[in-house]
């Protein structure tokens, strides 16, 4: 079964618009973490924002923010007053905290495309 | 502060040859992930590591796959012998088992096999 869903493939966007890219999560654990990753053309992998499931407000990051809706398990990324360089694929991932100590697997959706017009 | 680096940067080889991927984590970081991109696959764990010891390898694909970390700074993966379906993206990672915090990836290793 499928842990994260990202539904939107790929997004189109204006230059200084606000933009939402979408991620839905699957755990029966009561305590874990989500996370935002950015892919540039370049191949990179950068770390964004994070939200832990016991969090009482939402994890802000600059432009970045998380809109966490626990119940909902939807941990969206909003990117506001976007620019041409948010252009990337963006990555959502989860990791659970299961009983066994140490364990840390993160576990990635497929990504979003997300393309920065000018 | 020193990233997550990973050499060599671009990799080809023909199918059969021993590819090694080296990886150096963030000194400090008790925990060390390869990760391997694909388009069919996307982004998928291999195998990781916890003060140096293998703790979950049920993501290397089978036994021409093998990762070790002989010590906190340095871990290899290698694949021998390599097939043209190995080609792909493959990701070095490390985080602190201290806080819930994001693991750092490196630049990844771009490895195509003719």
């Amino acid at each position: 079964a499928q842990k994260i869903t990202q539904t939107q493939p790929g997004m189109f966007v204006q230059e200084k618009e606000a933009v939402t890219l979408d991620c839905t999560y699957d755990t029966s654990d009561p305590s874990y973490g989500l996370f935002w990753y950015k892919q540039p053309s370049s191949g990179e992998m950068i770390f964004l924002i994070y939200q832990g499931s016991y969090d009482q407000q939402n994890a802000t990051e600059g432009r970045y923010s998380l809109n966490f809706q626990k119940a909902r398990k939807s941990a969206n990324l909003v990117i506001s007053a976007s620019q041409l360089g948010d252009s990337a694929m963006y990555f959502c991932a989860m990791r659970e905290i299961p009983e066994i100590q140490g364990a840390q697997k993160l576990v990635f959706g497929q990504g979003t495309r997300l393309t920065i017009n000018p | 502060d020193a990233g997550v680096i990973q050499s060599p940067r671009h990799e080809v080889t023909e199918m059969g040859q021993e590819v090694t991927l080296r990886c150096k984590p963030i000194s400090g970081h008790d925990y060390l992930f390869w990760y391997r991109q694909t388009m069919m696959r996307g982004l998928e764990l291999l195998i990781y590591f916890n003060n140096n010891v293998p703790i979950d390898d049920s993501g290397m694909p089978e036994d021409r796959f093998s990762a070790k970390m002989p010590n906190a700074s340095f871990s290899t993966l290698k694949i021998q012998p390599s097939e043209p379906r190995d080609s792909a993206v493959y990701f070095c990672a490390s985080s602190s088992d201290l806080t819930l915090g994001p693991q750092h990836f490196g630049d990844g290793t771009r490895l195509s096999i003719l």
